[in-house]
């Protein structure tokens, strides 16, 4: 199964910070990823697929870079309402793999 | 409104099984692979299980191999989870979500295995 580790597990920031979250895949998977945002006791929502593109509705603050085993998720300017749980996920092969979540906090 | 509506969860024992169903609506279902998602309490998202979308690839987690069955029916525009030989470890908010990248979720459904 391919592993996918998130860095930072936490991160704490302000609003109008730029953050970036990583993920690494423990194999190649082309651009086959995708970046989820989570909240609690919520669904989680599609904000990224095929490594960069936006899902539609969503805002363009999030983007996202990377392509074989290193992929990044940028937020450019926090909101309030983006203080949540990230994560990502490949769909190259089976098993679909999740990375362990990156808790973003207000500092 | 495209939408999922998870269905079938509760608390069940030990060894026991349960059948969640996951209706679709608001999109054309029988032209998308189906997965569900799960995620136990206080945890990260654990993928389950998956089925294309005439039902001819199926695959399972690990976890739940030999255990759970998905299947779909397409003229009822649902999906379903067959979970027999449960584990307390199985205890999870039970999520459907559709396609290789998942943009559409249901709100889940929450299986708990307790005695």
């Amino acid at each position: 199964a391919i592993r996918m580790t998130q860095s930072p597990s936490s991160l704490s920031a302000s609003t109008g910070d730029r953050v970036t979250i990583t993920c690494r895949a423990s194999q190649g998977i082309s651009s086959y990823l995708a970046w989820y945002q989570q909240k609690p006791g919520k669904a989680p929502k599609l904000l990224i697929y095929a490594a960069s593109t936006l899902q539609s509705g969503v805002p363009s603050r999030f983007s996202g870079s990377g392509s074989g085993t290193d992929f990044t998720l940028t937020i450019s300017c926090l909101q309030s309402e983006d203080f949540a749980t990230y994560y990502c996920q490949q769909y190259y092969s089976y098993p679909r793999t999740f990375g362990q979540g990156t808790k973003l906090e207000i500092k | 409104e495209v939408q999922l509506v998870e269905s079938g969860g509760g608390l069940v024992k030990p060894g026991g099984s349960l059948r969640l169903s996951c209706a679709a609506s608001g999109f054309t279902f029988s032209s998308y692979s189906m997965n569900w998602v799960r995620q136990a309490p206080g945890k990260g998202l654990e993928w389950v299980s998956s089925i294309s979308s005439s039902s001819s690839y199926i695959y399972y987690a690990d976890s739940v191999k030999g255990r759970f069955t998905i299947s779909r029916d397409n003229a009822k525009n649902s999906l379903y989870l067959q979970m027999n030989s449960l584990r307390a470890e199985d205890t999870a908010v039970y999520y459907c979500a559709d396609h290789s990248y998942m943009d559409v979720w249901g709100k889940g459904t929450t299986v708990t295995v307790s005695s």
